[in-house]
C-alpha cells in the first residue's frame, strides 16, 4: 500500500534552514505529484506547494516563494522540502502527501518543527 | 487566491445525528473540490474527492454535494469516530486552499 515516511522531528534557530524528507513506497513515485502542506500549533491546514517526481516541475504558494525548495530524489523515491530563513511563525508540522490531480490521497505522518531561540 | 469559508468553525452533536457542514469558494471552482477528516495527533486523510467521490473505504453515511462555489458535506448518522475536524480544500487553482476547518465535537 502507499505509505510516505518523513523525517524527525527537528528544533532549529531564527535565520536557519530546515530541510524535511518524505520517502515513498508502495506506488511508481514518478506517476503522482508531492504536495507540502503545514499546520502550525492549533491552527488549520496550509498548502504550501507541489513538486512533480517526474520532470522536477514545482508550484508553490506566494507567501513561501524564495524561501522554499522542493526537490526528489528518484533514486531513492524520496522528495526534499527545505525551507530557509526560519522564523517562529514557520513552528508547525510539515506533511508530504501524494497528489493525485489536486486530491491528496495519501499523507505523510507529519514532521514538527519548532522555531526557537 | 480562492478563499474558503467553511461553516460552522465548531459543531456539536450526538451519536445518530445528522450534521450537514457547508464550504464556500469566493468565485467558482465547479466541482474541484475535496474534503478531509483530521483526527487529533493524526494527519488528515481524504474522504471525498471532486466534490462528491467517496474515497475507497470511507462509509457510506458520509456524503458530498455541490458545484461552482457552494458545497456540503453531510454525514448521515454520527458514529463515536466520526468526531473530528474537517476541512474542504480547492484544487482549481493553486495556491490550493483550504477551509478554515470544522471541529465536530460530541455534544
Amino acid at each position: 500500500q502507499v505509505q510516505l515516511v518523513q523525517s524527525g522531528a527537528d528544533v532549529r534557530r531564527p535565520g536557519a534552514s530546515v530541510k524535511v524528507s518524505c520517502k515513498a513506497s508502495g506506488y511508481s513515485f514518478t506517476k503522482y505529484t508531492l504536495s507540502w502542506v503545514r499546520q502550525a500549533p492549533g491552527q488549520g491546514l496550509e498548502w504550501m506547494g507541489w513538486i512533480n517526481p517526474y520532470n522536477d516541475n514545482t508550484e508553490s504558494a506566494q507567501k513561501f516563494q524564495g524561501r522554499l525548495t522542493m526537490t526528489t530524489d528518484t533514486s531513492t523515491d524520496t522528495a526534499y522540502m527545505e525551507l530557509t530563513n526560519l522564523t517562529s511563525d514557520d513552528t508547525a508540522v510539515y506533511y508530504c502527501a501524494r497528489d493525485v490531480s489536486g486530491s491528496l490521497d495519501s499523507w505523510g505522518p507529519g514532521t514538527l518543527f519548532t522555531v526557537s531561540s | 487566491d480562492i478563499q474558503m469559508t467553511q461553516s460552522p468553525s465548531s459543531l456539536s452533536a450526538s451519536v445518530g445525528d445528522r450534521v450537514t457542514i457547508t464550504c464556500r469558494a469566493s468565485e467558482t471552482i465547479s466541482n474541484n473540490l475535496n474534503w478531509y477528516q483530521q483526527k487529533p495527533g493524526k494527519a488528515p486523510s481524504l474522504l471525498i474527492a471532486t466534490s462528491s467521490s467517496l474515497q475507497r473505504g470511507v462509509p457510506s453515511r458520509f456524503r458530498g454535494s455541490g458545484s461552482g462555489t457552494d458545497f456540503t458535506l453531510s454525514i448521515s448518522s454520527l458514529q463515536p469516530e466520526d468526531f473530528a475536524t474537517y476541512y474542504c480544500q480547492q484544487n482549481s487553482s493553486t495556491p490550493r486552499t483550504f477551509g478554515q476547518g470544522t471541529r465536530l465535537q460530541i455534544k
